[in-house]
């Protein structure tokens, strides 16, 4: 059973558009949701986290919306570059137990120049 | 500061072989995760470990067991190989936070 679940499985933007990337998540003892980048061959980098006490957080170009009523959260690109090729994770964890992360399937972002 | 490391890069084994994977945390982060990633999929939990002491435990059959030593490094131990084995194994170090950091992984092929 797929705790995170995530979508699209594929996304092509052109440069300097939005990404958008959305997740869904159903056991409400969730209270941490990071979003990791990774490259072929290399290993999850985390990207920015949010905590379910702010509804929006913004590093740079990437923004996470948090919806707790709706148990949504999405993932905003803006600009985006060829270099953000990549797969995005989304992913959720409780502070309660063992923090493991549970992870969405993953958005594989391709920005066309 | 150096990140997470992990050991070796590559690994080829055969079905029915045992595999040791080792991994180092970053500098003053006491916990360590181990994450399975088949390709084309999200990485699964395995294990976390906090202080050597066994946090959690993923769903994944008992052949997958664990340790961390007294310098918060950990191995990751697989027996009795499968062809399914074959993935990225990943380790995460995080302090008393919820962040996880990611090394570079494990590649691991079974034939």
């Amino acid at each position: 059973q797929q705790q995170v679940k995530q979508s699209p499985q594929s996304l092509i933007v052109q440069k300097g558009g939005i990404s958008i990337i959305n997740c869904a998540y159903e056991n409400t003892a969730f209270d941490y949701f990071p979003w990791y980048q990774q490259f072929p061959g290399k290993g999850p980098a985390l990207l920015i986290a949010i905590r379910p006490d702010v509804s929006e957080k913004k590093e740079g170009r990437f923004t996470i919306s948090f919806n707790k009523s709706a148990k949504q959260f999405s993932l905003h690109i803006m600009d985006s570059q060829p270099g953000d090729s990549a797969t995005y994770f989304c992913a959720a964890s409780a502070r309660a137990g063992a923090n493991n992360l549970f992870f969405g399937t993953g958005t594989r972002l391709t920005v066309i120049p | 500061d150096a990140g997470v490391t992990q050991s070796p890069t590559h690994l080829i084994k055969t079905r029915g072989q045992h595999v040791t994977l080792r991994c180092s945390p970053i500098s003053g982060h006491k916990s360590v995760s181990w994450y399975q990633q088949v390709l084309g999929q999200g990485p699964q939990f395995i294990f976390q470990y906090y202080e050597k002491e066994e946090r959690g435990r993923g769903n994944f059959p008992d052949r997958f067991s664990a340790r961390q030593f007294p310098n918060y490094s950990s191995e990751l131990n697989v027996n009795a190989l499968l062809l399914g084995d074959s993935a990225l194994y990943l380790c995460a170090s995080s302090s008393r936070t919820d962040t996880q950091y990611f090394g570079p992984g494990t590649r691991l092929t079974v034939l």
